[in-house]
């Protein structure tokens, strides 16, 4: 069973530009999360959908964006890149919430985001 | 307000020296407390999810154990492929977030 792909694996953009990273989910998950990583400051949660729905999101400016397609294929969007943008960007899926072992976050390999 | 802190930041063992990385949370209605294992350039890898206090789980040198207030993840005989960093995060009950601690990064040396 093939796990989470995030496409690009890299890539390296100038301010002021806007980038689109993608996330294929688990075979099966419908629920698709957005990490933003830092050596500073960790994981932060950015947005979680679940059937293409938009349920939570983080503290983050409204440059950021997501969307989940009705394969529970998802796309994060950050307009305006700032230097500050540059990041891991972490997808995660799960099959669903509530209890047990249907809300284990299974993440991808991160795209690295490099803003200069 | 939801929050997960792990200690120590880092921390050095020779190969061989058990010990133990803590994580303290604090939650409303928790509803998982995950381990993740990270290698540099990767993503998180999932380990251990825990659901009440006096829970435990067990994998291979790894054994994670919870109480109302904090989680440990215990590690016996460590060997240098154990070197990562450890992440732990926690779930609470109204919200679809979860919480990450900063993580503990393991060197285990030869």
């Amino acid at each position: 069973k093939a796990g989470v792909t995030q496409t690009p694996r890299y890539l390296i953009k100038t301010r002021g530009q806007q980038v689109t990273l993608s996330c294929s989910p688990i075979s099966g998950h419908r629920s698709v999360s957005w990490y933003q990583q830092t050596p500073g400051q960790g994981l932060q949660f950015l947005f979680e959908y679940f059937s293409e729905t938009q349920r939570n999101k983080g503290n983050f400016p409204g440059r950021f964006s997501g969307r989940q397609f009705s394969n529970s294929r998802s796309e994060m969007n950050v307009s305006t890149l700032e230097l500050g943008d540059s990041a891991l960007y972490l997808c995660a899926s799960s099959l669903a919430t509530g209890q047990g072992t249907k809300n284990i976050q299974y993440f991808g390999a991160g795209t690295r985001l490099s803003v200069l | 307000e939801d929050q997960v802190t792990q200690s120590p930041e880092a921390l050095r063992l020779q190969e061989g020296e058990s010990s133990s990385l803590n994580c303290s949370y604090t939650v409303s209605g928790l509803r998982g407390l995950f381990w993740y294992r990270q290698d540099p350039g990767k993503g998180p890898e999932f380990l251990f999810t825990l659901y009440s206090a006096g829970e435990e789980k067990e994998k291979e040198r790894l054994k994670a154990t919870l109480t109302k207030k904090e989680s440990f993840l215990h590690i016996t005989a460590p060997k240098p492929e154990d070197s990562a960093t450890y992440l732990c995060a926690v779930r609470g009950s109204g919200t679809y977030k979860y919480i990450f601690g900063t993580g503990t990064r393991l060197k285990v040396l030869a």
